[in-house]
């Protein structure tokens, strides 16, 4: 079967750095994603890796391994706007996005 | 404002009636997307189409329907409503379907069925 694993639920405090992880089993791979999610509100998109490595945008920056089936998202300088579920999807061989639970991430003054 | 509207906000719905879930956008995109998001669940799949009068199964297409008439439009159709069907119901578009292409989402339709 396919499966995405993420934490359930994180904490972290304003102006650090957070990292959250996903690990991924998969029929196949042709790309990660991660969008966030706020409470009651809509996903939206944050990264999309296809290759190995970091992909930094602004504040945020996404790593893949696809030899070891990992991914991350890290947040720098925290800001309370970041509490919010974090998704992570794999597109399978079918092209279509298999979605992890999310990790929910509280942001503390 | 350009993006995906859906209808309605939130419904309660006793169990054996039907019901439609609207969905619109205005991005001109080609595919769409049904999902339904429950506590502790990843978003899942119900049906999805890659363009305009065409349509498939995703993950959970048991007790759905939709139909694609056109570009803009993506209504989906409960038959019969049950309780287990109660959920956050998110419409979604891509541009294409390239590995790519990110999806966008409507702000969601809450249903809860009695």
């Amino acid at each position: 079967g396919q499966n995405i694993d993420q934490p359930t639920e994180m904490t972290a405090t304003e102006g650090a750095i957070v990292q959250i992880n996903c690990t991924y089993q998969t029929s196949g791979f042709n790309g990660l994603f991660w969008y966030q999610q706020h409470a009651g509100e809509a996903p939206t998109f944050l990264s999309y890796n296809v290759l190995d490595g970091l992909e930094e945008k602004g504040r945020f920056s996404s790593f893949l391994s696809r030899s070891k089936g990992y991914s991350y998202l890290l947040l720098k300088e925290l800001q309370m706007k970041d509490s919010a579920s974090y998704l992570c999807a794999v597109r399978d061989s079918n092209y279509q996005l298999i979605w992890g639970a999310g990790t929910k991430l509280i942001i503390k003054p | 404002i350009a993006g995906i509207t859906q209808a309605p906000t939130s419904q309660i719905l006793a169990a054996g009636r039907r019901m439609t879930l609207r969905c619109t956008q205005d991005m001109r995109h080609n595919a769409m997307y049904w999902y339904r998001q429950d506590l502790g669940l990843g978003l899942r799949l119900i049906h999805y189409s890659n363009t305009a009068g065409t349509t498939g199964k995703g993950e959970v297409p048991d007790g759905y329907s939709v139909s694609r008439a056109n570009t803009d439009d993506f209504p989906l159709t409960l038959a019969s409503a049950v309780p287990s069907q109660t959920s956050v119901y998110f419409c979604a578009s891509s541009e294409g379907t390239e590995a790519y292409n990110e999806q966008f989402f409507g702000p969601g339709t809450r249903l809860t069925v009695l």
